[in-house]
């Protein structure tokens, strides 16, 4: 079965300082594509970023970044200035051609930001 | 505005009834998909349909139905087998392709008593 892993149930970081988020997932096909999700209270789904696994360069939108290392499976996300907006349940998912597009989910990780 | 759209926000139902759940997407998109979410569970998916007339079941498929009669359209009906049904139930849609995101509609939280 297709999988993906968020290793850690909660984190907490400083207004402005730095976060790192894991994702770890498991699938044997070459093509497919990342994602981190948010998810703030309102329980709106917002995509924050996403990444394709035949591009090297790691995906980057203003102060969210990743650092895809493909052949460990892994996928974290970096908060840099983190910010009191940015607290929320954060998910990570990825999608591939076998697994007929559908997008699977980690069970995701709380960040709250301390003021 | 374009646009996924769940009716109710909540929803409260006896045990033993069915309930629908409603989606509209005005985003023209192929693809949606029925999703639910439990505490510390993420989203598992009910039920995923690709193109009008035709659906597949996800992972947690026993216990709801779905239709797909009108791209627009993707109703959920929580039926009375399914033994747990009271969570947070999102729909989502999205273009065909692996790097197209999926956009979500609001959610309904649905409670059965």
């Amino acid at each position: 079965a297709q999988t993906v892993t968020q290793s850690q149930p909660e984190m907490s970081v400083q207004e402005a300082e730095t976060v790192t988020l894991s994702c770890t997932y498991d699938t044997s096909e070459s093509d497919y594509y990342l994602f981190w999700y948010k998810q703030p209270p309102s329980r709106q789904m917002i995509l924050v970023i996403r990444q394709e696994a035949y591009k090297q360069q790691n995906a980057t939108e203003n102060r969210f970044s990743v650092n895809f290392q493909k052949a460990a499976k892994s996928f974290s996300l970096k908060i840099s200035d983190s910010q009191l907006g940015d607290a929320a349940m954060y998910f990570c998912a990825y999608r591939t051609q076998g697994g007929s597009e559908k997008l699977v989910f980690g069970k995701g990780t709380k960040l709250t930001v301390n003021p | 505005d374009g646009g996924i759209t769940q009716s109710p926000k909540y929803l409260f139902r006896k045990e033993g009834q069915n309930v629908t759940l409603s989606c509209e997407q005005n985003l023209n998109h192929d693809a949606m998909y029925w999703y639910r979410q439990d505490p510390g569970q993420g989203l598992r998916l009910i039920y995923y349909s690709q193109i009008v007339n035709d659906f597949q079941k996800g992972d947690i498929a026993e216990g709801y139905s779905v239709s797909r009669e009108k791209k627009e359209s993707f109703p959920l009906t929580v039926t009375s087998a399914q033994k747990n049904p009271t969570a947070f139930y999102l729909c989502a849609s999205s273009s065909r392709g692996l790097g197209s995101p999926l956009h979500f509609g609001n959610g309904t939280r649905l409670t059965v008593t």
